[in-house]
Order: structure tokens, then sequence, then C-alpha cells
């Protein structure tokens, strides 16, 4: 049973350009989280969807950045325009149910570096 | 969201010695906590959880005190492979946020 997948582990843009990563959760998980960590700082939670909706955005910045877990294929976030503050890595989390009693299972992130 | 709190160390310990972290949180309402390990360039991995008035596995015991608000990781016969960040997590509850909070991790260091 493979793990959560992320794809691609390293990606290089230069300002104003578009980076999309994507996650492919455990076998059998429906729920997905996407999480940021600047250089030097923890984790912070960006936004959690389930198949085709998107549940709680409350750490999505306003602008720029957009995510979907469409029925059919992985999670994806999308960040328009980027800037050299974007460079981070990011991970994405899945679980079977609603993170409550449950713990989220992470992949190995994508490190995004903005030129 | 709520706030989690860590001492972010390092602490450097010598082989073989007992270490224990604190970790602090604001939301009263959280009801399961967890202990994830980060290592240098990886992705966080659960090392245990906290449900109830605390948890054992092997070397790693964690603490909840709930009056105090805060949860606690003893680590006993350190190993040079426990050398790692340790991060406090607290499951964001009620209101519909789902996410995990994540405090800014302890580095921990073992010396031989």
């Amino acid at each position: 049973n493979a793990g959560v997948m992320q794809n691609p582990r390293h990606l290089v843009r230069r300002r104003g350009q578009e980076a999309r990563l994507r996650c492919s959760p455990m076998k059998g998980h429906s729920h997905v989280y996407w999480y940021r960590q600047l250089p030097e700082e923890g984790l912070k939670f960006m936004v959690y969807l389930q198949k085709e909706n998107i549940i709680d955005e409350s750490g999505m910045p306003k602008e720029r950045f957009s995510a979907e877990f469409p029925k059919e294929g992985p999670s994806i976030l999308r960040i328009q325009q980027v800037v050299r503050g974007d460079s981070a890595a990011y991970f994405c989390a899945s679980s079977p149910r609603r993170t409550d009693q449950e713990t989220q299972y992470f992949g190995p992130g994508t490190r995004l570096l903005v030129l | 969201r709520k706030e989690v709190e860590q001492d972010p160390g390092p602490f450097n310990v010598p082989e073989g010695a007992t270490v224990a972290f604190n970790c602090t949180y604001s939301n009263s309402a959280s009801q399961s906590f967890f202990w994830y390990r980060q290592d240098c360039r990886k992705e966080p991995k659960l090392l245990m959880s906290v449900y109830s008035s605390g948890n054992e596995d092997g070397r790693f015991t964690a603490q909840l005190n709930r009056a105090s608000q805060y949860i606690s990781l003893l680590i006993r016969d350190s190993k040079l492979s426990d050398s790692a960040t340790y991060l406090c997590v607290v499951p964001d509850s009620g209101g519909g946020a789902d996410g995990l909070t994540f405090g800014k991790g302890t580095h921990l260091i073992i010396q031989p």
C-alpha cells in the first residue's frame, strides 16, 4: 500500500510563473490537507479538501493560491504568479476520516524554489 | 487558529541520557494530541498519539495535563538516531476546522 505521493519533489520557478503541485493520497483516503513550511518555521495549515469539495481553506492566502481535488486524479495546489516568498516546502497529508481522533499521513513534500 | 508553543532548543543530550520536552496549547476543546518527528528535509512522521492521560511506547512516554494544557514527551536511554525535530501537534476542533496545528518543533541533538 503506497503512502502519500507528491510530485514533483523539487520545483524551480521564476517570479511570475505558475507552480502546480500534485498529491495522491493513500489508498482509501478521501481527505486531503495541504501545509506549507517556510524555512526555519513550523508547518502551517493551508487547506482541507474532500473529493470535489473544499471544506476549509482558512489557511490559504487570499490571492494567487488555489486547490482542487477532482473526482479522478490527484489533488492539485496551484500557485499563480509566484514570488520569492512562496519558496517553501509544501506537504500534503491524507486521512481516511476527518481529523478529530484520526492522525494524518504526510507525503514527502514538494520543495518550491522561486528565483 | 489556536496556538501551540514549544521550546525550540536545541537540546544537546549525551547518548543514553533521558530528555523531556513540554508543549503548551491554547485550544481547551482539543481532545487528541500527537507528537510527530521530522528529520532534516523530510516529512513529519507520527511518533505517538496522546488520547487520554498518557501513552508509553518503548523508550518514549507522552503525558497530557489538561488542567495546565500541556503535553510532554519523555525519551529514555536516548540513541543517536533520536536526533531530530519533535513536533507537538494539536488538531483544530470546533467550528469545522480540520487542519493540524503544529508547534515549531524542538530540535534534539544526541551526542556520542
